[in-house]
């Protein structure tokens, strides 16, 4: 048990409507990272943050905004949601060793 | 384009016998490499790694193979049992990076 929790684990929304999932971390980890999974794609980078108030972008950034403002949450926000963004968002974290994350139960998001 | 590849969307092995998981890389700036297991509603675990500067790595039933001049890496799940049944994904990553690069998962099947 990594010590990640997702809320919300299932999420329906319509097009054109914001969304923030929330990631939490018990364990003060420096790194978090979002994540989405599709099929053909594995999963891919979406942001990450090595810091309160640091982030960065990973390869599928467009479409999506991070917050960071306590170590513990890591915040993805989608800012008018699109059909395209219809997938399960995983959130992860980076422990001692800068390579293996960890990763969270995910959030399932239907965008209609 | 996918810098990790994973060719076999899918795998069925008799349990008992020896699953072999493959994955292939295009960047050569890679140094370690990562093997996670998913099953289905639950987010990726970290499963076995191996860096560049080693060519075979062994945890239990798990070995990871390295071939740096081929770009090539394989997961050797010996013998096989009906739990491993799960999408098995491949990543990378090069150090100074923060991200994970992953391939599109094989799904293995261990038929009892």
């Amino acid at each position: 048990d990594a010590g990640i929790t997702q809320s919300p684990r299932h999420k329906v929304t319509e097009t054109g409507t914001p969304v923030t999932l929330r990631c939490h971390q018990t364990e003060n980890h420096r790194y978090m990272y979002w994540y989405r999974q599709d099929p053909g794609h594995g999963l891919r980078l979406i942001h990450y943050s090595y810091g309160v108030k640091d982030t960065d972008k990973g390869e599928v950034s467009d479409g999506y905004s991070v917050s960071r403002s306590k170590t513990e949450d890591f915040l993805l926000t989608l800012e008018s949601a699109t059909s395209s963004q219809t997938s399960v968002y995983f959130c992860a974290i980076t422990r001692d060793y800068p390579y293996e994350q960890y990763f969270g139960p995910g959030t399932r998001l239907t965008v209609t | 384009d996918q810098q990790v590849k994973q060719n076999s969307p899918s795998l069925s092995v008799q349990e008992g016998r020896i699953s072999i998981l493959n994955c292939d890389y295009t960047n050569s700036m890679f140094d370690y490499f990562l093997w996670y297991k998913k099953y289905p509603a639950e987010g990726p675990t970290f499963l076995i790694s191996i860096s560049s500067i080693k060519d075979k790595n062994e945890d239990g039933r798990f070995t990871v193979f390295l071939n740096k001049s081929a770009k090539h890496l394989s997961l050797h799940i010996v013998p096989s049992q009906p739990g491993d049944s799960a999408v098995y994904f491949c990543a990378a990553s090069q150090t100074g990076a923060n991200n994970l690069f992953f391939g599109t998962g094989t799904r293995l099947t261990v038929i009892p």
